[in-house]
């Protein structure tokens, strides 16, 4: 079992549609971490959440909402995207407080905005 | 603010080939370095970090990368490439010190290996 699951692994969704990307780490980790992958574009790293809190929001889009309900699950809510919004979405965790920068990666969210 | 390039979009060698990815950085102050590694359909997965010390740094599956200061360089190398490292390869530095873990990624490099 890995130690971050992302669910579902694959989504196909229109414009005005709302769905929601979920994210869960087996780690005992105590940040989370959602990061846009885009073709022929660097990782763009979208929210922080640091001990349940959002620590980080790098100029996202309302049409995105993520939820930390507590430290294990990380949620992105979806509503109104546009086809630009079509990437692979990637969670990740890690332990702040520890000097290792080590991020442990679900295998990602496959979003296709129709 | 920092940067990262990775000039090479794609490489490829023949299995059993020497390899070396290159990774440049823009960055004020020491830099904290990684190399990630991403297999087709899945996550990244870290092969190794510098944030300190030796400028040689060992990292998994073989690997190793070198820092150079003098050039803000971090290149990844492998003396023998196996056709299971095939597979996408992304620079990073650490955006705003120690603890933070908030990664400015290259574009990645593409590798691709020739049985």
């Amino acid at each position: 079992e890995t130690g971050v699951t992302q669910t579902p692994r694959h989504l196909v969704m229109g414009m005005t549609n709302k769905k929601s990307l979920k994210c869960e780490q087996h780690l005992g980790h105590n940040a989370m971490y959602w990061y846009k992958q885009s073709a022929k574009k660097p990782l763009e790293l979208m929210f922080v959440y640091s001990l349940e809190e959002r620590v980080e929001n790098n100029s996202v889009p309302s049409r995105f909402s993520p939820e930390c309900p507590n430290s294990s699950h990380l949620f992105l809510h979806l509503h109104t995207l546009q086809p630009e919004d079509s990437a692979l979405y990637l969670c990740a965790s890690s332990r702040r407080g520890q000097n290792t920068g080590e991020l442990f990666f679900g295998e990602g969210s496959r979003l296709t905005v129709l | 603010a920092q940067s990262v390039t990775q000039p090479d979009i794609h490489i490829t060698v023949s299995e059993g080939a020497s390899l070396e990815l290159r990774c440049n950085y823009s960055y004020g102050a020491t830099p904290y370095l990684f190399w990630y590694v991403q297999s087709p359909g899945q996550g990244l997965q870290l092969l190794l970090k510098y944030f300190s010390g030796d400028t040689l740094v060992q990292g998994i599956k073989g690997f190793e990368a070198e820092f150079k200061r003098s050039q803000s360089s971090f290149n990844l190398r492998k003396p023998s490439v196996h056709w299971s490292d095939a597979a996408e390869y992304f620079c990073a530095v650490e955006s705003s010190g120690a603890g933070s873990y908030q990664l400015t990624f290259g574009k990645g490099t593409k590798l691709s290996v020739i049985p």
